[in-house]
């Protein structure tokens, strides 16, 4: 069964600032990855998503993230952090059987100061 | 496109109240979730339906949970008696199919406090 870390529970950066939330994920074979964004009072938005090809992508709001297998890693970046981008973000692993639904980290919670 | 629609946004009612949360997934979804978000046990994963077929409720925790869905459109959560540390954020979600390769798509939530 698939598994995924976020070894980070709250990080806080500078307005402006580079940011990277790290996920690791555990599955045998190529996983399905994502990330979500959940701003306060609302459900979780989907970021961006690997499936295959080009280990990096680029989602919605600026974010990319990278996938390197070799690391078991799927770290969410951008490069210049703005205040509203405060939000909790969550880490998702999926696989190809069947009706097993996406694992979810317990999520990275962003503050933004300025 | 609509999004999946839930409700009601916000629900107070008294312990050993029915409680009754709507869900209204994305036309040609396939496959229905509920999820329950808390400070302490962050987003669980309660129920999943697909093809309005109930998959794996493992993640009810009492039997005073109940889900249904009779229909493609239209899914209930229900809490019957409803207790305090029901209180919780639930969401519903939606996927084309239910495999971990869909991503799945959010409503915005029910936001439930039991008195």
């Amino acid at each position: 069964a698939q598994s995924v870390t976020q070894p980070d529970i709250h990080i806080t950066v500078s307005e402006g600032a580079s940011l990277e939330l790290r996920c690791n994920y555990s599955y045998g074979a190529t996983p399905y990855l994502f990330w979500y964004v959940q701003s306060p009072g609302q459900g979780l938005q989907l970021l961006l998503k690997y499936f295959s090809g080009d280990t990096l992508v680029q989602g919605i709001k600026g974010f990319e993230a990278e996938f390197k297998r070799s690391q078991s890693s799927f770290n969410l970046r951008k490069p210049s952090v703005h205040w509203s981008d405060a939000a909790e973000y969550f880490c998702a692993v999926g696989s190809d059987s069947g009706n097993t639904p996406l694992v979810f980290g317990k999520g990275t919670r962003l503050s933004v100061i300025a | 496109d609509a999004g999946v629609i839930q409700s009601p946004r916000h629900e107070v009612t008294e312990m050993g109240q029915e409680v009754t949360l709507r869900c209204k997934p994305i036309s040609g979804h396939n496959s229905l979730f509920w999820y329950r978000q808390t400070m302490m046990r962050g987003l669980e994963l309660l129920i999943y339906f697909n093809n309005n077929v109930p998959i794996d409720d493992s993640g009810m925790p009492e039997d005073r949970f109940s889900a249904k869905m009779p229909n493609a459109s239209f899914s209930t959560l229900k809490i019957q008696p409803s207790e305090p540390r029901d209180s919780a954020v639930y969401f519903c979600a939606s996927s084309l199919e239910a495999g971990g390769n869909q991503p799945q798509h959010f409503g915005d939530g029910t936001r439930l406090s039991i008195l």
